[in-house]
């Protein structure tokens, strides 16, 4: 079956240090990829896919690439704020099934 | 275009008792999902529901229950309501096709307690 896997949290980082949160993922067929966001007390808001392998997805200045060959999609970012704290999670949905397979989450807290 | 809303966006509820949570996709979505949240499991698929049928389900009981209708809104239902329950239901919709590029945008959940 499908799983995604995302690195252990949670994650403390100073602001404007570079930010990478490791996702890696099994499913049938190719998969799409994705990374949402969830601020507290809040729903999911999409940040950014991936549908084919190479692709880069990116927004808001973060980027994922989807790594075929690693199965992987890691999300990154150069310069973070403290407004993006937030729990982030990976999710992937494959073949004629639309139900998204998600990771565990990922606290991430940016200090000032 | 507004978004996805769920009402009500909090509810108690006691042991026992029924409860049904409100979903209405984006215009022009013809999919919507429903997905349980909680500390301990995680985010879990409950079902799609894509035209008025269900067209996925999730490995839930019996008591838990969907429906969409004719203008894509959908409600899903828990029956027999149990302490484990106790998360925060997520709807989803989407434009609902085959291709991979449909994404599937959130709501902001509905917090149900159950005491």
């Amino acid at each position: 079956g499908n799983s995604v896997t995302q690195m252990e949290g949670p994650v403390t980082l100073s602001e404007e240090a570079f930010l990478t949160i490791n996702c890696t993922y099994t499913a049938t067929g190719y998969p799409s990829l994705f990374w949402y966001v969830q601020y507290p007390g809040e729903g999911l808001q999409l940040l950014l896919k991936a549908t084919k392998a190479d692709d880069k997805g990116s927004n808001k200045g973060f980027e994922a690439t989807y790594r075929k060959e690693t199965t992987s999609f890691h999300l990154e970012k150069g310069s973070v704020q403290v407004s993006d704290s937030a729990v982030y999670f990976c999710a992937l949905s494959s073949g004629s099934a639309r139900q998204l397979t998600f990771g565990s989450g990922t606290q991430l807290t940016v200090l000032p | 275009k507004a978004g996805v809303t769920q009402t009500p966006r909090y509810l108690i509820k006691t042991r026992g008792q029924q409860v049904t949570l409100s979903c209405s996709p984006i215009s022009g979505h013809r999919s919507v999902s429903w997905y349980q949240q909680t500390p301990g499991q995680g985010l879990q698929f409950l079902f799609e529901y894509f035209s008025e049928t269900q067209r996925n389900k999730g490995n839930f009981p019996g008591r838990f229950s969907g429906r969409q209708f004719s203008n894509s809104r959908s409600e899903m239902n828990v029956s027999t309501l149990e302490l484990g329950d106790s998360a925060l239901y997520l709807c989803a919709s989407s434009l609902g096709t085959s291709g991979k590029t449909d994404t599937q945008y959130f709501g902001p959940g509905t917090r149900l307690t159950v005491l």
